[in-house]
């Protein structure tokens, strides 16, 4: 285990849908991000927080809605997804942006 | 245009064997050099950074070797177990930003017995 976790492992969820992605991290870092993964693509960064401040929104669709309570916590709100969307959504921490990142095991995504 | 290439995508090797991946980067300013093992269904760990100044670094029975000059890694595999299946990333850091990691697509590594 890194010490990131990932709720839920799988998803399936209609177009209409609304669902949350939720990551906790048990290591005290202060930086947290979300990541797409698709196949035979490289990661793609979503969203990066920096002690609980967006620092970097990549180019994102606004149906994904990203939200950091606090620097253990980070979610992904998801609303009405296309099913290109379907991936794996994986969330990492670091001690600070140019540290290594520990990965979660993330989120298998199928939109139908 | 700051972009990481792996070679090869996959990779069928016999349980005991060595093999080596490769990995070219353009990554300005550069930072280090990051190796990631995923299993599948798993996220990335890391295996290795090597800033600039390192030519080499091993964990276990993973070297990385790094020359800065070429723009080019390479992970060697030595005695490689069943465990070792997965996928090797590449990943290239600048030295500032928030958006700083430049990822490969990876080498699929198949160990068979």
């Amino acid at each position: 285990e890194t010490g990131v976790t990932q709720t839920p492992r799988h998803l399936v969820m209609g177009m209409t849908n609304k669902k949350s992605l939720k990551c906790e991290q048990h290591l005290g870092h202060n930086a947290m991000y979300w990541y797409k993964q698709s196949a035979k693509k490289p990661l793609e960064l979503m969203f990066v927080y920096n002690f609980k401040e967006q620092t970097e929104n990549n180019s994102v669709p606004s149906r994904f809605s990203p939200e950091c309570p606090n620097s253990s916590h980070l979610f992904l709100h998801l609303h009405t997804l296309q099913p290109e969307d379907s991936a794996l959504y994986l969330c990492a921490s670091s001690q600070g942006l140019q540290e290594t990142q520990y990965f979660g095991p993330g989120t298998r995504l199928l939109v139908l | 245009k700051n972009q990481v290439e792996q070679s090869p995508q996959s990779l069928i090797i016999l349980e005991g064997k060595n093999c080596t991946l490769q990995c070219n980067y353009t990554v300005s300013p550069f930072s280090n050099l990051r190796w990631y093992k995923q299993d599948t269904g798993r996220g990335p760990v890391s295996l290795t950074i090597m800033t600039f100044s390192e030519n080499t670094k091993s964990n276990g029975r993973y070297t990385a070797t790094l020359d800065a000059d070429t723009k080019q890694s390479s992970l060697h595999i030595t005695a490689s177990q069943l465990s070792d299946s997965a996928s090797y990333i590449c990943v290239g850091c600048l030295q500032t930003g928030a958006n700083n990691l430049f990822f490969g697509t990876g080498t699929r590594l198949t160990v068979i017995p």
